[in-house]
């Protein structure tokens, strides 16, 4: 059963860049959440996306901007980077209506931003 | 209000002791705490969690202590061994649609053999 997989793992771009990262979710989950976790940090919340839909988002600029595709797997978008955005990028899937949300994390794609 | 704080930052335990990660928030409303654990290069994993409609859960050498008075719970590591060496973190989150976690800052937790 595959897990969260997220890519590229690595990646480096420079200041005002732009940068696409990838997540398709565990089998079976329909839910996708992205988390930004800088170094010695716990995970922030970035977004949700439901149904193709941006459900709920948290405290990130418009900068960031994502996607939901109608099998689920869903794509992060950071748009004129900045050196601070550097950080782990986490992707997590779950699976809506089962009165907790369980979250399943990717092992994270991480962004250096020069 | 959407913190959860965490404490110690870092914890060094012997093979064989207790370890034990506390948390606080201030958020009422937040009525689901999972903990999970990170190993270096991975994604956190989920490890146990608990609603505040009970008191502790325990699942194998690991056991949340919750008290909804205080908003605390606290992780307990019994018979901590190295392979549970890793970074744990607490979280909340609130019922209903569109759940996101609020995640503490995390406790860097190693096991010396």
């Amino acid at each position: 059963d595959a897990g969260v997989t997220q890519s590229p793992t690595h990646l480096i771009k420079t200041r005002g860049q732009q940068v696409t990262l990838r997540c398709s979710p565990k089998s079976g989950h329909d839910t996708v959440s992205w988390y930004q976790q800088a170094l010695g940090q716990g995970p922030q919340f970035i977004f949700q996306y439901y149904e193709e839909e941006e459900r709920q988002r948290g405290n990130f600029p418009d900068r960031f901007s994502g996607h939901q595709f109608p099998n689920y797997s869903s794509e992060l978008n950071v748009n004129a980077l900045l050196l601070g955005d550097s950080a782990l990028y986490l992707c997590a899937s779950s699976l809506e209506g089962t009165g907790a949300n369980v979250l399943t994390f990717g092992a994270g794609s991480r962004l250096t931003v020069l | 209000q959407q913190q959860v704080k965490q404490s110690p930052q870092s914890l060094i335990v012997q093979k064989g002791g207790i370890s034990i990660i506390n948390c606080a928030y201030e958020n009422t409303a937040f009525d689901y705490f999972p903990w999970y654990q990170q190993f270096p290069g991975k994604g956190p994993a989920l490890l146990i969690a608990i609603r505040p409609d009970v008191s502790e859960k325990k699942e194998g050498r690991f056991t949340i202590s919750f008290n909804k008075s205080a908003k605390q719970f606290s992780l307990h590591i019994m018979d901590s061994q190295p392979g549970d060496s890793a970074t744990y973190f607490c979280a909340a989150s609130t019922k209903g649609y569109g759940q996101n976690f609020v995640f503490g800052p995390g406790t860097r937790l190693s096991v010396l053999p």
